[in-house]
């Protein structure tokens, strides 16, 4: 089972650089979000959709652009890359907002460092 | 406006004795509560849950408490055992999680 899919794994950008984070999903997943974790801060949601062509924004969504084409994809875009992105981010699925008996299911991580 | 507060960024226990990591929220509209537990480089993986018309929810060694009142959940590890050690996140939802800082337990042999 492939479950919540990420990549890179690791990436090195410089300042101004613009990049985009992968996110797949094989679970047939509606709902799907982007966290960032930080020393001390947790888990922060960035931008998350309920659905093909539905986004919006998280606690924290300065800087990142998404969308959801499909229902399996839900790319994370970094305009212009700052060194306050420096972060690992996570992806994540669920079959539905958060209710009993509902997990979401995370990818691995990408650690993202902009120098 | 940290709205889920883990106040103890670490907690140390020996194998067999009971972890008891604790969470507390401030948004009333809270309605649903989950505990996920994260090993390095990996992703947090679920680990239990309750609904706020439940004070207790048990999954064999893990118990989770609900207390409404306080705003305040706590997670037991009964007994802990060294590959429990891990960082815990304490989350909380009416609809998206909002997560605390996280609490690394370390269980000793």
């Amino acid at each position: 089972n492939a479950g919540v899919t990420q990549t890179p794994k690791f990436q090195v950008l410089k300042t101004g650089q613009s990049m985009t984070l992968q996110c797949a999903q094989d679970m047939n997943h509606e709902y799907m979000s982007w966290y960032r974790q930080d020393p001390g801060m947790g888990l922060r949601l960035i931008h998350y959709s309920v659905g093909a062509g539905i986004t919006d924004q998280g606690e924290v969504p300065n800087g990142y652009n998404v969308s959801r084409s499909t229902t399996e994809d839900f790319p994370l875009r970094l305009l212009s890359a700052a060194p306050s992105q420096t972060s690992v981010y996570f992806c994540a699925s669920s079959s539905l907002p958060y209710r009993e008996g509902t997990e979401a299911f995370f990818g691995q991580g990408t650690r993202l460092t902009v120098v | 406006d940290q709205q889920v507060k883990q106040n103890s960024p670490s907690l140390s226990v020996q194998e067999g004795r009971i972890s008891i990591l604790n969470c507390d929220y401030t948004n009333s509209m809270f309605d649903y509560f989950l505990w996920y537990k994260k090993y390095p480089a990996e992703g947090p993986t679920f680990l239990i849950s309750i609904s706020s018309i439940k004070d207790k929810n048990e999954d064999g060694r893990f118990t989770v408490f609900l207390n409404k009142s306080a705003k305040h959940l706590s997670l037991h590890i009964v007994p802990s055992q060294p590959g429990d050690s891990a960082v815990y996140f304490c989350a909380a939802s009416p609809s998206n999680m909002r997560f605390g800082a996280g609490t690394r337990l370390t269980v000793k042999p």
